[in-house]
């Protein structure tokens, strides 16, 4: 069964760093791109960043390019979002999912709030 | 960036009966590879977007075929016959053909 299983969101002051991780089971991590996407409370859903299977490119919208970093570790199966320099406007759940696109497994999301 | 314009905002509906919901694009989401990266998903209450249709229109494993897919160009429709309870939540479109990828506002199916 393919699970992700997000972790590391909590509360942090504007200006501060956060990373979230994302573990992944299930399946061949390693032969699948990776990404993360977000939902403001109460709003809708934004891109935040994609990675390729072997991590070789990556890729941002501009709302975050420069400020977050997306990586991964294929031994451990593990993805990861490096968040610098947050803003009020990156709190969100943020959830990793399976692919480019066609994302079709995701996990349960993590919460980052961003508060002074 | 693409924008992806999702009406109506609110579908009230009745159990049984037909929902559509329309999704039109700022431009075309023809890619230079002659593909079309339109998507669907749905957010039930308290719980993670699930992938419906990709490429328009194929349904995702397990999608019923109650659940269709259909447009071309900029302006495409989610058509669900015979709304079941399961069924009821947000809907929204997703574009990955244009940097940055975009997804719509949503459209909230819920029962009249």
């Amino acid at each position: 069964e393919v699970q992700l299983v997000e972790s590391g969101g909590g509360l942090v002051q504007p200006g501060r760093s956060l990373k979230l991780s994302c573990v992944a089971s299930g399946f061949t991590f390693n032969n699948y791109w990776m990404t993360w996407i977000r939902q403001a409370p109460g709003k809708g859903l934004e891109w935040v960043a994609s990675i390729t299977n072997t991590g070789g490119s990556t890729y941002y919208p501009d709302s975050v390019k420069g400020r977050f970093t997306i990586s991964r570790d294929n031994a451990k199966s593990t993805l990861y979002l490096q968040m610098n320099s947050l803003r009020s406007e990156d709190t969100a759940t943020y959830y990793c999912t399976r692919g480019p696109t066609r994302f079709d497994y995701w996990g349960q999301g993590v919460m980052v709030t961003v508060s002074s | 960036d693409v924008v992806l314009t999702q009406t109506p905002v609110a579908q009230p509906v009745t159990l049984g009966d037909q929902a559509s919901i329309s999704c039109r694009s700022s431009q075309s989401l023809v890619h230079s590879n002659g593909n079309t990266y339109l998507e669907w998903y749905l957010q039930k209450p308290g719980q993670s977007p699930q992938l419906l249709i990709y490429k328009v229109s194929n349904r995702f494993s397990g999608v019923p075929d109650r659940f269709i897919g259909s447009g071309s160009g900029s302006d495409f429709t989610l058509k669900i016959s015979r709304v079941e309870p399961e069924d009821l939540g947000v809907y929204y479109c997703f574009q990955a053909t244009h940097d940055p990828f975009t997804f719509g506002s949503g459209t909230k199916l819920e029962i009249k």
